[in-house]
């Protein structure tokens, strides 16, 4: 079975610009989590996604927005890019969502994007 | 508050050399789960272990081994017999409803 994939594995953009990131979560899993890896703020939870739904939310700003399309698949966008988006957005799956770890969670390889 | 501390920033062994890396967790809930991943330089986070609360007997997976005690509120795991192979960052995690609250990570490194 293969893992959760994710394009592009690297970007880099300019200040102002947007990026979007796309996520392929494992078959059969339909929540779709994605998460913000900096040196200084470590793992952050920026949003989670269910049946095309965002249950949740981090504590992001509204530049940072997200979706879950019928067949599982996950994008997020970033707009007006900041110098500090520069970091590695990593997607992660689960068969439903986490509920608390009653479900596993399984990450992908990471979208590393350099914001210059 | 939920929360997870993992207090080595860094280990160095040698190959061989057993090394547990230590992870403590605050939670007000009283049925939990927690998590280990390990993150080599590639990037992605390997998924390790997920232990209920309810079930404090170690677990071992061939050289890795968790000591699951709530009496202290730790989650610790153990390597035996390093290998070169085993360098990376191990991030203990714990679920808040449907997020991962992660600690800040243990780097691991593995020498000849």
């Amino acid at each position: 079975k293969a893992g959760v994939t994710q394009t592009p594995r690297y970007l880099i953009k300019t200040r102002g610009q947007q990026v979007t990131l796309s996520c392929s979560p494992i078959s059969g899993h339909r929540s779709v989590s994605w998460y913000q890896q900096t040196p200084g703020q470590g793992l952050q939870f920026l949003f989670e996604y269910f049946s095309e739904t965002q249950r949740n939310k981090g504590n992001f700003p509204g530049r940072f927005s997200g979706r879950q399309f019928s067949n599982s698949r996950s994008e997020m966008n970033v707009s007006t890019l900041e110098l500090g988006d520069s970091a590695l957005y990593l997607c992660a799956s689960s068969l439903e969502p986490l509920a608390g770890g009653w479900n596993e969670q399984f990450f992908g390889p990471g979208t590393r994007l350099t914001v210059l | 508050a939920q929360k997870v501390t993992q207090a080595q920033t860094e280990i160095s062994v040698v190959e061989k050399e057993d090394v547990t890396l230590d992870c403590v967790y605050e939670t007000r809930d009283t049925t939990y789960y927690l998590f280990w991943y390990k993150q080599p330089p590639s990037g992605e986070l390997v998924f390790l272990i997920r232990r209920n609360s309810f079930d404090e007997q170690n677990e071992i997976s061939g050289r890795y081994s968790w000591n699951f005690q709530k009496s202290t509120s730790s989650f610790n795991f153990t390597i035996t017999a390093s290998q070169v192979v085993d360098s990376a960052v191990y991030f203990c995690a714990l679920p808040r409803k449907d997020k991962l609250i992660f600690g800040t990570g243990t780097r691991l490194q593995v020498f000849p």
